[in-house]
């Protein structure tokens, strides 16, 4: 079975400054999946970005970037220029190609912006 | 354009009380998919459902658990005899197709379930 594990369970940023958010996985598998979601206060699930992991080249969405390291089985998220908004809890997520969409979350980052 | 429309977003049950949560899809979605979410913790997998089959329910707890998603109307989770164990949040997603490809889920903004 995959595992995902984000080792930090709180980050701070300070507004207009980058914060980078870690996750690891572990998977026998060599194609599949990578996302990473936000959930606001709201408690709304929002993709943030996604990547295959077939591809080499790293997910860019505006201000959040991926750094995929294959071998390494690490996928962090890369938050420039952080606004308040981003203030928020950051899941990672792993799914194999073919399950469908049974997705394997980590176990979160809070991120806290400051003015 | 509506998404995921869930309901109720906060259910407060007595223990050995009966809870349902209801989700409707995006329209033209015909895989849903059911999540939990304990606090502090991240989302974990419980059941996912095609239009009146159940796909996998490998992350369902054998007891007391059960969904449906029928032809007509919403998917239902349902919780027999609940317990203070599962207070937690209930999170429905929807998606198009299996996911083959990168297809991507639509979350709605789950059921607070509380049991006192």
């Amino acid at each position: 079975a995959q595992t995902v594990t984000q080792s930090q369970p709180e980050m701070s940023v300070q507004e207009a400054e980058t914060v980078t958010l870690s996750c690891t996985y572990d998977t026998s598998e060599s194609d599949y999946y990578l996302f990473w979601y936000k959930q606001p206060p709201s408690r709304q699930m929002i993709l943030v970005i996604r990547q295959e992991a077939y591809k080499q080249q790293n997910a860019t969405e505006n201000r959040f970037s991926v750094n995929f390291q294959k071998a390494a089985k690490s996928f962090s998220l890369k938050i420039s220029d952080s606004q308040l908004g981003d203030a928020a809890m950051y899941f990672c997520a792993y799914r194999s190609v073919g399950a469908g969409n049974m997705l394997t979350f980590g176990g979160g980052t809070r991120l806290m912006v400051k003015p | 354009n509506a998404g995921v429309m869930q309901n109720p977003r906060h259910l407060v049950r007595r223990r050995g009380q009966e809870a349902r949560l209801r989700c409707s899809p995006v329209k033209g979605h015909s895989h849903v998919y059911w999540y939990r979410q304990l606090p502090e913790e991240g989302l974990k997998f419980m059941v996912y459902l095609q239009k009146e089959n159940i796909i996998d329910e490998s992350g369902m707890p054998k007891e007391r658990f059960s969904a449906e998603f029928p032809k007509e109307g919403p998917s239902i989770l349902r919780i027999q005899q609940v317990v203070r164990g599962d207070s937690a949040a209930y999170f429905c997603a929807s998606s198009p197709t299996a996911g083959t490809g990168a297809n991507v889920l639509t979350f709605g903004a789950g059921s607070r379930l509380t049991v006192l």
